[in-house]
């Protein structure tokens, strides 16, 4: 299987902290993404990284890529409640479109 | 601007019924994907099409499942005698083109089979 692994499964911070997620996939990429998806709802796409970019911002999230790894990791800087939801890396693995899926992890913060 | 659009959002079956569920994509968007996401699981890949073709169904069970995107109207997946291992949350998301796009998903179809 391709699916990569995210890790921690589950992460139960404070609001104000930090939380961090990793993803490791198997082979070689063109672009690693990440997901939010609240529960019982849809997934909103957060940030793409292509494989020849090492780091990428969007507001209070970073993500890192580290291709000699095979791993990525997002960043949330000072949590809120609302960002309570879980966290999925995908990627096509240059299979032109469909996106294999991690497992995700599932972030909790409490206020 | 509107988004992905699915519907039904929730859809309950009997088992040996038939399940359809519709998808219209962003406007503009081209390609679409659908997704099932199992309880307490991430989502698996199920087909890739674009406006009258499929381009990869590899992740499609090879019965009772089927799917396409018509030139007018939205994508349909369909599922024809449903059992209640069919039961999870289908997801549409659409792109503007194949590869290294990001995706955009629609609300979802929670599947019941009773």
């Amino acid at each position: 299987s391709q699916q990569g692994e995210e890790d921690p499964q589950a992460l139960s911070i404070q609001e104000g902290e930090n939380a961090t997620m990793n993803c490791s996939y198997k082979t070689s990429i063109n672009n690693l993404q990440w997901y939010r998806q609240n529960s019982g709802r849809g997934l909103v796409h957060l940030i793409l990284i292509r494989s020849n970019e090492r780091e990428k911002h969007s507001g209070r999230l970073r993500v890192t890529l580290d291709t000699s790894k095979k791993s990525s990791s997002l960043l949330i800087t000072a949590s809120r409640a609302a960002d309570t939801a879980s966290y999925f890396c995908a990627t096509d693995y240059n299979q032109g479109g469909k996106l294999i899926f991690g497992q995700g992890t599932e972030l909790s913060v409490k206020p | 601007n509107a988004g992905v659009m699915q519907n039904p959002r929730h859809l309950v079956r009997r088992r040996g019924q038939e399940a359809r569920l519709r998808c219209s994509p962003m406007k503009g968007h081209s390609h679409v994907y659908w997704y099932r996401q199992l309880p307490e699981e991430g989502l698996k890949f199920m087909v890739y099409l674009q406006k009258e073709n499929i381009i990869d169904e590899s992740g499609m069970p090879k019965e009772r499942f089927s799917a396409e995107f018509p030139k007018e109207g939205p994508s349909i997946l369909r599922i024809q005698q449903v059992v209640r291992g069919d039961s999870a949350a289908y997801f549409c998301a659409s792109s503007p083109a194949g590869g290294a796009y990001e995706q955009y998903f629609g609300p979802g179809t929670r599947l019941t089979v009773t």
